[in-house]
């Protein structure tokens, strides 16, 4: 047990449909990321909340808005999403930049 | 732009051979260095981590790393693998505040 969850486990959705992704953290920690995990490529760093202020968004289309009311929870809305967009989404927290911990992330496919 | 570079994409080795992981990164300021392991259908997990001291770091189940500033490099090593070691490997750079990580190798340790 890592101290993130992160629901749902298993997402399928159409293009048109609008879902969010849920990630929380029981750790303390001041900073939360998402990353999406695809196949043969790097893990790519999408968005970086730390103290609830988002200091990072590394030119995420906007079908993809994160959301962070407190340092516990972090949310990432989707809308309109293509079939590119199917991977793993992987939730991080860290206490300011150290050792980040993930979440199991979730399984999102594009139909 | 950072960059991670992991030379092996996928290493299959025999139980109790030594192992040797390959990781390069292009920044050349102050960086904290990490090795990450994905084992079967679990989460990203660290192994070792190296911020300062001692360039050569020991983690959990036996792996070390040696940093080598001259060379930017930052390869994982265990002298005898096991067939529980079989997983994917992630080099990953904190810099600046954002992990960059590499493409990852897939170990896989025949019994």
């Amino acid at each position: 047990e890592t101290g993130v969850t992160q629901t749902p486990r298993h997402l399928v959705m159409g293009m048109t449909n609008k879902k969010s992704l849920k990630c929380e953290q029981h750790l303390g920690h001041n900073a939360m990321y998402w990353y999406k995990q695809s196949a043969k490529k790097p893990l790519e760093l999408m968005f970086v909340y730390n103290f609830k202020e988002q200091t990072e968004n590394n030119s995420v289309p906007s079908r993809f808005s994160p959301e962070c009311p407190n340092s516990s929870h972090l949310f990432l809305h989707l809308h309109t999403l293509q079939p590119e967009d199917s991977a793993l989404y992987l939730c991080a927290s860290s206490q300011d930049f150290d050792e980040q911990f993930f979440g199991p992330g979730t399984r999102l496919t594009v139909l | 732009a950072q960059s991670v570079s992991q030379h092996n994409h996928h290493v299959i080795l025999s139980e109790a051979a030594s192992l040797e992981l390959g990781c390069n990164y292009s920044y050349g300021g102050t960086v904290n260095l990490f090795w990450y392991v994905q084992y079967p259908g679990q989460h990203l997990q660290l192994l070792l981590k190296y911020f300062s001291g001692d360039p050569l770091v020991k983690g959990i189940k036996g792996f070390e790393a040696e940093f080598i500033k001259s060379k930017f490099s930052f390869n994982l090593r265990k002298p005898s693998v096991q067939w529980s070691d079989t997983a994917e490997y992630f080099c990953a750079v904190n810099s600046q505040g954002n992990l960059i990580f590499g493409k990852g190798t897939k170990l896989s340790v025949k019994p």
